[in-house]
């Protein structure tokens, strides 16, 4: 079985920039499998920031970014804030109705 | 408002019954597939269901094909999950989602607990 793959944990400065990445165990990932991004604060439920790669959902300030880079479908943070210490997810679309998340990434911002 | 809110969790006996719901509203609910995705106690989650706009299509998860059922009533604008035969690692939070292709809405869960 295909295991989606996170960082399992990252640290940012406050004010700098990082990107979070969301590959595949085996192939490459493309917009052909929808990827989508997630924050999650402890407590609450997990809050969209993109889907389809690069589609913003509403509310989602400019400094979060999608995109494919390379092989794996990437999360970049602009100007990282204390805010946005959370835990991110990826999932990425197999088809047959098949969706797998990434482990997530628990981001530090120190 | 565009929300959804998921109902009908709680704390039952393995090989027990619970049914989910989840309420949608602030949007044309028969125009989109629904999902529902649990968080486990480690955080993990999985897309356990998924069901057509139609109710034509379903799809289920390896680890719960056969024992969980999936529909919704567009009349109502609500989306269930049946679930039956309830295990222990089936405790988590359920969520309902908007379908992760084209959309982003998530309600804020339910938490189904299957212990003796």
């Amino acid at each position: 079985q295909t295991v989606v793959t996170q960082e399992p944990s990252f640290s940012v400065s406050p004010g700098g920039t990082i990107t979070l990445t969301c590959g595949l165990s085996s192939g490459s990932v493309s917009t052909n499998y929808y990827p989508g991004w997630y924050q999650q604060t402890p407590g609450q439920a997990p809050r969209t920031l993109f889907y389809s790669t690069n589609t913003r959902s509403s509310g989602v300030p400019d400094r979060f970014s999608g995109s494919i880079l390379g092989n794996k479908a990437a999360l970049t943070i602009t100007g990282a804030q204390a805010d946005d210490e959370s835990d991110y997810y990826c999932v990425l679309y197999m088809g047959s109705g098949n969706w797998v998340f990434g482990g997530g990434t628990k981001l530090t911002v120190l | 408002e565009v929300r959804l809110v998921e109902s009908g969790g709680g704390l039952v006996q393995p090989g027990g019954s619970l049914r989910l719901s989840c309420a949608a509203s602030g949007f044309t609910f028969s125009n989109y597939w629904m999902f529902w995705v649990r968080q486990g106690p480690g955080k993990e989650l999985t897309c356990i269901s998924q069901i057509s706009h139609d109710e034509t299509t379903t799809y289920y998860a390896d680890s719960v094909r056969g024992r969980f059922t999936i529909s919704r009533d567009n009349t109502k604008s609500t989306l269930y999950l049946q679930m039956n035969s309830l295990r222990a690692e089936d405790t988590a939070v359920y969520y309902c989602t908007t379908d992760l292709r084209v959309s982003g809405l998530w309600g804020q869960g339910t938490l189904v607990t299957v212990s003796s």
